[in-house]
């Protein structure tokens, strides 16, 4: 079983819509929950971090863990065509800042 | 956040030879870490870069093949050794940017011929 896994895309979505994300992890002492945003060719960029159950919000992005069911998802309220981009979901299973990466979901918005 | 560059951006190098990456971060950090991108994958932990100490790598990842150095708090390297094509990839660095958050660089985008 993989460490983290996300829901396979592509993703696609009008603008305007909400994009939802979602990533389950097999680590149940897992602390730290990360979303980057990856784009082609680019490097990843860190966009949203959560540690508590519960929903966190930063602008257009929602973070929502459920520490019980191993869960952990995204949601792009009101999508831009600047959000098309590869996201990952990274967990910190261990203590020392270590991440392990989920394989991405990658999300066209359509104009 | 911390800032942090790579060097080179990119290279194409030949099988057999080696290239070291360098990645520099803004600002003091404790931990840096070097991971690959192979192509349409996501990311995978190569070591992390131990100030002061040998690097601790992952499974699958040999001191002999990526041999790091990290002489302070805001410099590591990563030679990639006796490159083979399946070495093309991109690298890597991060540094931790406070609760556990990690910034990455740019990358290095590596081609062996």
């Amino acid at each position: 079983q993989k460490e983290v896994e996300q829901n396979s895309g592509p993703l696609s979505v009008p603008e305007g819509a909400i994009a939802s994300l979602n990533c389950t992890y097999s680590d149940r002492g897992s602390q730290s929950f990360f979303w980057y945003r990856q784009y082609s060719g680019k490097s990843p960029e860190l966009i949203m971090f959560i540690y508590s159950n519960g929903d966190k919000e930063d602008g257009r992005f929602t973070a929502q863990l459920n520490k019980a069911s191993q869960y952990v998802s995204l949601l792009i309220r009101d999508s831009q065509p600047s959000d098309s981009a590869t996201y990952l979901c990274a967990v910190n299973s261990q203590p020392g800042y270590k991440l392990s990466f989920g394989a991405g979901t990658t999300v066209t918005v359509r104009a | 956040s911390a800032v942090i560059s790579q060097k080179p951006s990119r290279d194409i190098c030949q099988r057999g030879t080696s290239l070291t990456i360098q990645c520099q971060v803004d600002s003091q950090v404790t931990m840096m870490f070097w991971y690959r991108q192979q192509p349409g994958q996501s990311l995978t932990l190569i070591a992390t870069a131990n100030q002061g100490s040998e690097a601790t790598y992952e499974s699958g990842f040999v001191i002999d093949k990526f041999p790091i150095s990290r002489p302070n708090l805001t410099f590591s390297t990563l030679t990639v050794s006796n490159m083979s094509p399946e070495d093309s990839s991109i690298y890597l660095c991060s540094g931790e940017g406070g609760g556990e958050t990690q910034y990455f660089g740019p990358g290095t985008r590596l081609t062996v011929l």
